[in-house]
């Protein structure tokens, strides 16, 4: 079975700090992960997603995240918050063959301080 | 950019009624799902559908789920006797194949059962 764990329900970051949302992940299988993004009153939007090529995935919006299998985690960064980045954002895991599911954490919500 | 829509944003109704949530996925897209999210926990996989049929469903899809492709446009979600564990945020995607490709979530229908 896969899950996912992400560390701290909300996080709060001042306005050009460094953005650091943390997800671990576990998996039998060689996993696929992804990390969308959810905006007020709008659907999940991809942000990234590590597909076992480059360990070091950049994304939209500037953020990027770096698979580390010995560690099972897939943290999230972005070097300079903007206000605009003010969301939800979930971490997810599939596997690389046939499951059709994403098995999501529970989402951390990032606020922006000006 | 093509986006998957859902209706209605918000509906509320009786403990016992029947709903019928409606989702219009991309035109190009082959498979289709629904997840869940009950206020304050993760997002949760409901079910796929590929070829008009049910590809995998999990646990939560019990009976009182039902899932249809009426013609070629919408993909419906219905529950015969909602009951009061029903509210939650139901999200649908789709996406162009299975496994890892990336989903496109719609913006979600909020279902409150009272």
């Amino acid at each position: 079975a896969q899950s996912v764990t992400q560390l701290g329900s909300h996080v709060s970051v001042s306005e050009g700090a460094l953005v650091l949302l943390r997800c671990n992940y576990s998996s039998s299988v060689p996993p696929y992960l992804f990390w969308y993004v959810q905006y007020p009153n709008q659907g999940l939007q991809l942000l990234l997603k590590y597909t076992s090529a480059a360990t070091l995935v950049k994304g939209i919006n500037g953020f990027e995240a770096e698979f580390k299998k010995s560690e099972t985690s897939f943290h999230l960064t972005k070097p300079s918050a903007h206000m605009s980045d003010a969301a939800e954002y979930f971490c997810a895991v599939s596997q690389i063959q046939g499951a059709q599911k994403l098995v999501f954490g529970q989402g951390t919500r990032l606020t922006i301080n000006p | 950019e093509p986006e998957v829509t859902q209706t209605p944003s918000h509906q509320v109704t009786q403990m016992g009624q029947e709903v019928i949530l409606r989702c219009v996925p991309i035109s190009n897209h082959l498979y289709f799902y629904w997840y869940r999210q009950i206020l304050g926990q993760k997002v949760e996989f409901l079910v796929s559908f590929y070829n008009n049929e049910i590809s995998e469903k999990s646990e939560i899809f019990d009976d009182q789920f039902s899932v249809e492709r009426p013609d070629g446009s919408n993909f419906t979600l219905k529950i015969r006797s909602t009951k009061l564990e029903d509210s939650a945020m139901y999200f649908c995607a789709s996406s162009t194949r299975a496994g890892a490709n990336v989903l496109t979530f719609g913006a979600g229908s909020r279902l409150t059962v009272l």
